[in-house]
């Protein structure tokens, strides 16, 4: 089954607005990632936070993990038009090089 | 530096054709990594090679996928007989030794959108 799960599956804001995305996974993990693919394009790497990290900034992004509940959120602060496209989180599976995404959130910021 | 370079972008094939996905690697990089998209989801781990070897094949199909990375040239993701379920993106993604899943050093490329008729 899925490891990571994406929640909402889409999100419409207002530019300027912050906008929060979840994602849930089953298995332990060393790591999760996010990843913003726009429409017709390829996946470009956003951040990348350890399993024994709670919390991470870059730029206006700031990630949060909480191995206990299996789950964690991107927060992207004062929204842009620029950010609109679909976000994956994607984690690794049992140490192996390969990655499982989640089914994403499609993000939209209106102007 | 040139990024992670899939070709075709876009192909089109009727049922029982052969696609021939092509991928180069970012320059000094020797870990390739193809995924599958489906529409509206996320992507799906096919393959993992390394210079002329198969490191990892689990997420790809039994029969008529194959995938191959030889010491010269592109990465290949050749899918024989193809039908309107193979249908989807067709991602590659390339890591410098010591990169990758672990690091994050994972770039990808554009894509390749098979069509089949």
């Amino acid at each position: 089954s899925q490891q990571g799960e994406e929640d909402p599956q889409a999100l419409s804001i207002q530019e300027g607005e912050n906008a929060t995305m979840n994602c849930s996974y089953k298995t332990s993990i060393n790591n999760l990632q996010w990843y913003r693919q726009n429409s017709g394009r390829g996946l470009v790497h956003l951040i990348l936070i350890r399993s024994n990290e709670r919390e991470k900034h870059s730029g206006r992004l700031r990630v949060t993990l909480d191995t206990s509940k299996k789950s964690s959120s991107l927060l992207i602060t004062a929204s842009r038009a620029a950010d609109t496209a679909s976000y994956f989180c994607a984690t690794d599976a049992s140490g192996a090089q390969k990655l499982v995404f989640g089914q994403g959130t499609r993000l939209t910021i209106n102007p | 530096n040139a990024g992670v370079m899939q070709n075709p972008r876009h192909l089109v094939r009727r049922r029982g054709q052969e696609a021939r996905l092509r991928c180069s690697p970012m320059k000094g990089h020797s870990h390739v990594y193809w995924y599958r998209q489906l529409p509206e989801e996320g992507l799906k781990f096919m393959v993992y090679l390394q210079k002329e070897n198969i490191i990892d094949e689990s997420g790809m199909p039994k029969e008529r996928f194959s995938a191959e990375f030889p010491k010269e040239g592109p990465s290949i993701l050749r899918i024989q007989q193809v039908v309107r379920g193979d249908s989807a993106a067709y991602f590659c993604a390339s890591s410098p030794p010591g990169g990758g899943v672990n690091t994050g050093e994972l770039f990808f490329g554009e894509g390749s959108r098979l069509t089949v008729l």
